[in-house]
């Protein structure tokens, strides 16, 4: 199966970690990208290539990849880091996968 | 600078067809990556509709079955969804990105349209 799942929904204060997972055999074999999603937004990427983060980005977010499952990080998670996850890859082909999104809460 | 912006009806009947159109500046449909269509429903994830390579070559996501169609004017840079017998279902946002190949590893995507609301209701 190359379907990839993600936790709902995560709750933390501000200044705590959230670490949101992404989870699915395609994980294993192609890099990952974690797109923040905030309503009436385009998403961003914030992560690619499994641990990168493109320019712009704060740098309390990180990702890493092991095995099936890949995670995002948010270290010291702030008010304005509120908003919907996706985690994504290609599958077998190179037709796009998106996780079903975890919605982080910073409250 | 890329820029996507989408257009179209906000508004489409049930059984009826859905037709957006994603226009490009900044960059040439013809140089190549992959161009898309996703969309976003109320309260559920983001989800892959379609793809159109500069060539015309197009596919689309099999949980959609045919309904889906997506072309490319390379003369106007810019390029279509045409969404047949839509239903309540098909409600969403819709984006219009690129899918961007960075010569190794996967496709991903680099640079979206704001999105469009698109409601089907009679």
């Amino acid at each position: 199966s190359y379907g990839l799942t993600q936790p709902p929904s995560l709750s933390v204060s501000p200044g705590q970690t959230a670490r949101i997972t992404c989870s699915g055999d395609a994980v294993s074999k192609k890099y990952v990208y974690w797109y923040q999603k905030k309503s009436g937004q385009a998403p961003v990427l914030v992560i690619y290539d499994d641990t990168k983060r493109p320019s712009g980005i704060p740098d309390r977010f990180s990702g890493s990849s092991s095995g099936t499952t890949a995670t995002l990080t948010v270290t010291g998670a702030q008010v304005d880091d509120d908003a919907d996850y996706y985690c994504y890859t290609t599958d077998s082909s190179v037709d796009p996968l998106f996780g079903g999104g975890t919605s982080l809460t910073v409250l | 600078q890329l820029h996507l912006q989408e257009s179209g009806p906000g508004l489409v009947k049930p059984s009826e067809t859905l037709s957006l159109t994603c226009d490009v500046s900044g960059f040439s449909l013809t140089r190549g990556h992959y161009w898309d269509w996703v969309r976003l429903p109320p309260g559920k994830g983001l989800e892959w509709v379609g793809t159109v390579h500069h060539t015309g070559s197009n596919y689309n996501n099999p949980s959609l079955k045919s309904r889906v169609s997506i072309s490319v004017d390379t003369s106007r840079n810019r390029f279509s969804l045409k969404f047949n017998y839509v239903s309540a279902e098909d409600t969403a946002f819709y984006y219009c990105a690129r899918r961007y190949y960075p010569g190794s590893g996967t496709y991903y995507y680099d640079a979206w349209g704001p999105g469009i609301m698109v409601t089907v209701s009679s």
